[in-house]
């Protein structure tokens, strides 16, 4: 079984619609947990860094870590065509080597 | 600053032969790591570093090696190189190992190998 599983998509909004991207993962140790935006052709750029449980809120971004469940999610509001990369879940625990998801495609169209 | 950079940043090599994928931080980072990213495999772990001298496996180690001389750079280097290898090499860095801060990656190296 994978450490981290994310659903690949695409997935495909109008402008504005709120998005909602997830990943589930097995190991309970995972403290940190991170969200990257990829755009095509570049590196990973790191959008929300959260710790262990809860909410963390950054504009239009919103990430949740629900450890009962080994669930995180990425809220995106009022979606932008701007938006459409992929974006990568990864996660962690302290000392030790960081678990990313496959990414899911995200197009969000005028 | 510049952040983690990559040289270079396409290469096409032929089967057999061998070479060096640069990278470098000025974050004055201690954990650097190298991934490579293939379709609907996601970002996989090469080889890391928790400081200069110090180097580890990660999950996919087959065919490189790496050193680590300085803080600044982590240079990954293709031994033999094969078809396998064709791939989105990502070079990235933290201050610490694990996710206790970010983590920060480069704009990556394209490379075909024929």
């Amino acid at each position: 079984q994978k450490e981290v599983e994310q659903d690949p998509g695409p997935l495909s909004v109008p402008e504005g619609a709120i998005v909602s991207l997830n990943c589930t993962y097995s190991n309970s140790a995972f403290q940190y947990f991170m969200w990257y935006r990829q755009y095509s052709r570049k590196g990973p750029e790191l959008l929300m860094y959260t710790y262990s449980s809860g909410n963390k809120e950054d504009g239009r971004f919103t990430a949740q870590v629900d450890k009962s469940s080994k669930y995180i999610s990425l809220f995106i509001r009022d979606s932008q065509p701007s938006d459409s990369a992929t974006y990568l879940c990864a996660m962690a625990r302290a000392g030790n080597q960081f678990y990313f998801g496959t990414g899911t495609s995200l197009t969000v169209i005028p | 600053n510049a952040g983690v950079t990559q040289t270079p940043k396409f290469q096409v090599l032929k089967t057999g032969q061998s070479m060096t994928l640069q990278c470098a931080q000025d974050m004055n980072h201690e954990y650097m790591s190298w991934y490579r990213q293939d379709p609907g495999m996601g970002l996989r772990l090469i080889h890391y570093s928790v400081g200069a001298g110090i180097t580890d496996q990660g999950e996919v180690p087959n065919g490189y090696n790496v050193s680590r001389s300085t803080t600044e750079d982590f240079p990954l280097r293709l031994l033999s190189a094969a078809p396998s290898q064709t791939s989105v090499y990502f070079c990235a860095s933290s201050y610490v190992p694990g996710g206790r801060t970010e983590q920060y990656f480069g704009p990556g190296t394209r490379l075909t190998v024929t």
